[in-house]
């Protein structure tokens, strides 16, 4: 079974700077997703940025950007420029490509703090 | 924009009681998802629907929680009788097809239970 590791429980960064979290996960696929995914205090939970396991470039979305290491099973997360909106729990989650069978394996989540 | 509806939003019951959760999800969408996430922990599925039928419910505790989605539309999650365990959040989730589109999710329905 597939396991998603979040290391920081707890994160903080000052506006406008750049702070990365960190996620590595488990699995024996060669071929899956992986996603960043942004909860905001009694907000739902909102799709921030997705890799695709075959692609070697780094997905980008604005301000975010992704570190993914396929060989070490990393997938860190950096936001540039942070914002106050910014704050909320990230988790970072696991997809596999096999149908029929492609629910999110999420991690445990990041709680991410910006000071004004 | 469209958005996954659910209610209630927040749920206080007593341990032994039933408790119901509704989740509409958006039009169109085939693939619908249950999670748990209890306070501090990313979410775990409970249950995923392809339109009426159920293809993952491994995790969902079958002697006290069911789920269903009889017309292919929106869903019903019902507990029975509750346990203090149960205190989390249960988010409803959808997707267009088999879900290898992105996943939208719900506000959730926090339960505490007493």
């Amino acid at each position: 079974a597939q396991t998603v590791t979040q290391s920081q429980p707890e994160m903080s960064v000052q506006e406008a700077e750049t702070v990365t979290l960190s996620c590595t996960y488990d699995t024996s696929e060669s071929d899956y997703y992986l996603f960043w995914y942004k909860q905001p205090p009694s907000r739902q939970m909102i799709l921030v940025i997705r890799q695709e396991a075959y692609k070697q470039q780094n997905a980008t979305e604005n301000r975010f950007s992704v570190n993914f290491q396929k060989a070490a099973k990393s997938f860190s997360l950096k936001i540039s420029d942070s914002q106050l909106g910014d704050a909320a729990m990230y988790f970072c989650a696991y997809r596999t490509r096999i149908q029929g069978a492609q629910k999110l394996v999420f991690g445990q989540g990041t709680r991410l703090t910006i000071n004004p | 924009e469209a958005e996954v509806a659910q209610s209630p939003r927040y749920k206080i019951t007593e341990k032994s009681q039933a408790v119901a959760f509704w989740c509409d999800p958006i039009s169109g969408h085939a693939t619908l998802y249950w999670y748990r996430q209890i306070l501090g922990q990313g979410p775990e599925l409970l249950v995923q629907f392809q339109d009426e039928s159920v293809v993952d419910d491994s995790q969902l505790p079958k002697d006290r929680f069911s789920a269903e989605r009889l017309k292919g539309v929106d869903s019903t999650l019902k507990i029975q009788p509750a346990e203090l365990g149960d205190s989390a959040m249960y988010l409803c989730a959808s997707s267009r097809d088999r879900g290898v589109g992105e996943l939208f999710f719900g506000e959730g329905s926090r339960l505490t239970v007493l």
